[in-house]
């Protein structure tokens, strides 16, 4: 059964620096870019960016560069995206997605991070 | 940036009707349009992609069509489990920008 599972879940305070996980099970991330998509509590859907996992490659939204960071570990079939200088606005559900360079078909169960002090 | 609007931002509809999104780009986005569907508490489902092709498993009710910049995600037959958000998006230029959602309720 395929699935990207998330952790890294959790409270942050504010200057402060979030990693959260991507897991992929029973596929291989390789095969795959991983897209990074937020949801701020009762918003809508905002797109953070991209990582290709053979590569290393990285397209980032304009509004995160320079505060996102988005690795992987193909050893463990894991990617990981950093958000640092946390606000209280980056509160929100971190989803991963699998799929091409443009659309996804396949999302994580999310991890929400919570920003405050 | 390229906007993406989509109207109504809410609809009340009932079981077996026929529903109707529609999703208006800034600037033409050629069919690089995806759709999204998504329940409260839950992670997005990828529903259409391309503007017009399914995903796999997602029942054939479920039908897009558009290109350039107007877009329409429709819904042949409600069902009690597609009372959700929908939500389109623009992948033809960096960033990829998505519509603000419409919630279809009873």
């Amino acid at each position: 059964q395929e699935q990207l599972v998330q952790s890294g879940a959790g409270v942050k305070k504010p200057g402060a620096s979030v990693k959260v996980s991507c897991k992929g099970s029973g596929f291989k991330l390789t095969d795959y870019y991983i897209h990074w998509v937020r949801q701020a509590p009762g918003q809508g859907l905002q797109w953070m960016g991209w990582i290709n996992p053979t590569t290393g490659d990285t397209n980032f939204a304009p509004n995160f560069q320079g505060r996102v960071t988005m690795t992987r570990d193909t050893s463990i079939n894991t990617v990981y995206l950093e958000l640092s200088r946390l606000r209280p606005d980056d509160t929100a559900n971190y989803y991963c997605a699998r799929g091409g360079s443009g659309q996804t078909n396949f999302w994580g169960q999310g991890a929400l991070v919570t920003v405050s002090s | 940036d390229i906007q993406m609007t989509q109207s109504p931002s809410s609809l009340s509809a009932s079981i077996g009707d026929r529903v109707t999104i529609t999703c208006r780009a800034s600037q033409g986005v050629s069919e690089y349009l995806a759709w999204f569907q998504q329940k409260p508490g839950r992670a997005p489902k990828s529903l259409i992609f391309a503007a017009s092709s399914l995903q796999s498993g997602v029942p054939s009710r479920f039908s897009g069509s558009g290109s350039g910049t107007d877009f329409t995600l429709t819904i042949s037959g409600l069902q009690p489990e597609d009372f959700a958000t929908y939500y389109c998006q623009q992948y033809k230029n960096y960033p990829y920008i998505f519509g603000g959602g419409t919630t279809v309720e009873v």
